[in-house]
């Protein structure tokens, strides 16, 4: 267990809806990352949150928004999804910044677009 | 850009063998972190790599890191079929992105009797 909490575990919805992933990092750590996980992208680096403010974005959908609240949990904000956005999508933390950003990752939650 | 290539991406070894995943990267960083990834669950932080010549081992598996090459390699020795997963290596960003992680594909392992 890393310490790292995500929910819902699965979302089943349907194309054109809004969905919002949530996500608790490890006590102590203040920078929160977000991942998409599918087959054939791979894994690729969403956006980063540091004590509550976006720091780095990468290959984030302008469709897609996230922040990170006070108490450091985060959440990801899906809208007008499609088939393609169907995937896994990780919560990971760190104590960035630090001597090394070893990141923690969360269980996921798996999110299907029908 | 900071680009991650691993190879290979799948690999199909027998109980007892001993094998090489390598990880090739395309800008300076010295920083290099090894993860497991079982199918369908999440990502396990297996080796944090922090300087040239770095060298980490937990029971099979062993890490090293040449910076200058550019290249960090995850050898496996004496595999057991527990060892079957998918292995990432990510590199660590510099300047402005630093922090930021970018993962290489993954190195899909099977290993059979």
């Amino acid at each position: 267990d890393s310490g790292v909490t995500q929910t819902p575990k699965h979302l089943i919805t349907a194309t054109g809806q809004r969905v919002t992933l949530r996500c608790s990092p490890r006590s102590g750590d203040l920078s929160v990352y977000w991942y998409q996980q599918s087959l054939d992208q791979g894994l690729q680096f969403l956006i980063q949150y540091y004590n509550g403010e976006e720091r780095a974005k990468g290959n984030i959908l302008e469709r897609f928004s996230a922040q990170q609240f006070p108490d450091l949990h985060s959440e990801l904000n899906l809208s007008s999804l499609e088939l393609g956005d169907s995937a896994l999508y990780f919560c990971a933390s760190s104590v960035f910044p630090g001597v090394a950003n070893e990141q923690f990752f969360g269980p996921g939650t798996r999110l299907t677009v029908l | 850009e900071l680009k991650v290539e691993q190879n290979p991406l799948f690999l199909s070894m027998q109980e007892g063998k001993n094998y090489t995943i390598y990880c090739n990267y395309s800008t300076t960083s010295d920083r290099l972190y090894w993860y497991r990834q079982d199918p369908g669950k999440s990502l396990e932080s297996l080796f944090v790599l922090l300087s040239n010549g770095a060298v980490k081992q937990e029971g099979r598996l062993m890490a090293s890191l040449d910076t200058k090459a550019r290249l960090s390699t995850l050898h496996i020795t004496a595999a057991v079929h527990d060892l079957s997963a998918t292995y990432f290596c990510a590199v660590e960003e510099y300047g402005g992105s630093q922090g930021n992680l970018i993962f290489g594909k993954g190195t899909k392992l099977s290993v059979k009797p």
